[in-house]
C-alpha cells in the first residue's frame, strides 16, 4: 500500500549529538511536512516543502534543519539535541494541484534525549 | 494568519451517548478543514475533510462534521460513541492557496466511560 514511512520509530540520542530522522513516501506527493509534537500537545509545524521550495516556520529553532533530496524522501536533522527536543516527530505528505488536499501522516518517530 | 481553536481540552462521554467536539477557525477565505484522530503513540488518521459544497460531511467510523461559515466553525459529531473512540481529536485548517500550510488546533482528549 502507498504510505508514509518514518524511520526509526524510536530514537534515543545523547545530549548534543546530531541525529537524523527520515521519512519516505510512495504517494508521489509534492508537499511534505515535519511536525514536532510534545506530550499532550498539538502537532507544531517546523517546516514544510512545497515541491523543492522550503518553508521554515518563523519560530523553528536553527538547531532544526531539513533536507529533501527527491520527491520520495525527506530528512529532519537536529544538530545539537537538547532535553527540550524530546518529542514525537511526525512526517506528513500532501499534494497540490491534484485535488488531494488532506495530509497523510506517518507513524512518527519518538525521540528521547539522554 | 490561519489558526484553529478547540475550546474543550478534555471531554468525558458515556458509551452510547452522543458527542460533539467544537472547532473554530480563523482564515481569510474559505479554508480546507479537517478532523484527525490520534491514538496514544501513533500518527494522525484522517476522519473527514471539507473543501467546498455540502456543508455536512461524512467521515469514517460514523463521524460527521458541519461547516458553518457564519460561525467560523467545523464541529465534529457522532450520534453514539463506542469505547474504541477514546483518543485525541485534532481539528486542522489548511490554506487553499499559496504555500499549503497545515495548522492544528490544540486537540480534545475524549474519554469514554462505561
Amino acid at each position: 500500500d502507498a504510505m508514509v514511512i518514518q524511520n526509526p520509530r524510536y530514537q534515543v540520542t545523547q545530549f548534543g549529538k546530531p541525529v537524523t530522522l527520515s521519512c519516505s513516501q510512495t504517494l508521489n506527493h509534492n508537499v511534505m511536512y515535519w511536525y514536532q509534537q510534545k506530550s499532550s500537545q498539538a502537532p507544531k509545524l517546523l517546516f514544510h516543502y512545497y515541491d523543492k521550495d522550503f518553508n521554515n516556520e518563523a519560530d523553528t529553532p536553527d538547531n532544526f534543519q531539513s533536507r529533501r533530496p527527491n520527491t520520495s524522501f525527506c530528512f529532519l536533522d537536529i544538530r545539537s539535541p537538547g532535553l527540550g527536543d524530546a518529542a514525537m516527530y511526525l512526517c506528513a505528505t500532501s499534494s497540490y494541484g491534484t485535488g488531494v488536499r488532506e495530509a497523510f501522516f506517518g507513524q512518527g518517530t519518538r525521540l528521547t534525549v539522554v | 494568519a490561519q489558526s484553529v481553536t478547540q475550546p474543550d481540552i478534555h471531554i468525558t462521554v458515556s458509551e452510547g451517548a452522543s458527542l460533539e467536539l467544537r472547532c473554530n477557525y480563523s482564515y481569510g477565505a474559505t479554508p480546507y478543514l479537517f478532523w484527525y484522530v490520534q491514538s496514544p503513540g501513533q500518527g494522525l488518521q484522517l476522519l473527514l475533510k471539507y473543501f467546498s459544497g455540502d456543508t455536512l460531511v461524512q467521515g469514517i467510523k460514523g463521524f460527521e462534521a458541519e461547516f458553518k461559515r457564519s460561525q467560523s466553525s467545523f464541529n465534529l459529531r457522532k450520534p453514539s460513541v463506542h469505547w474504541s473512540d477514546a483518543a485525541e481529536y485534532f481539528c486542522a485548517v489548511r490554506s487553499n492557496f499559496g504555500n499549503e500550510k497545515l495548522t492544528f488546533g490544540t486537540g480534545t482528549r475524549l474519554t469514554i466511560i462505561p
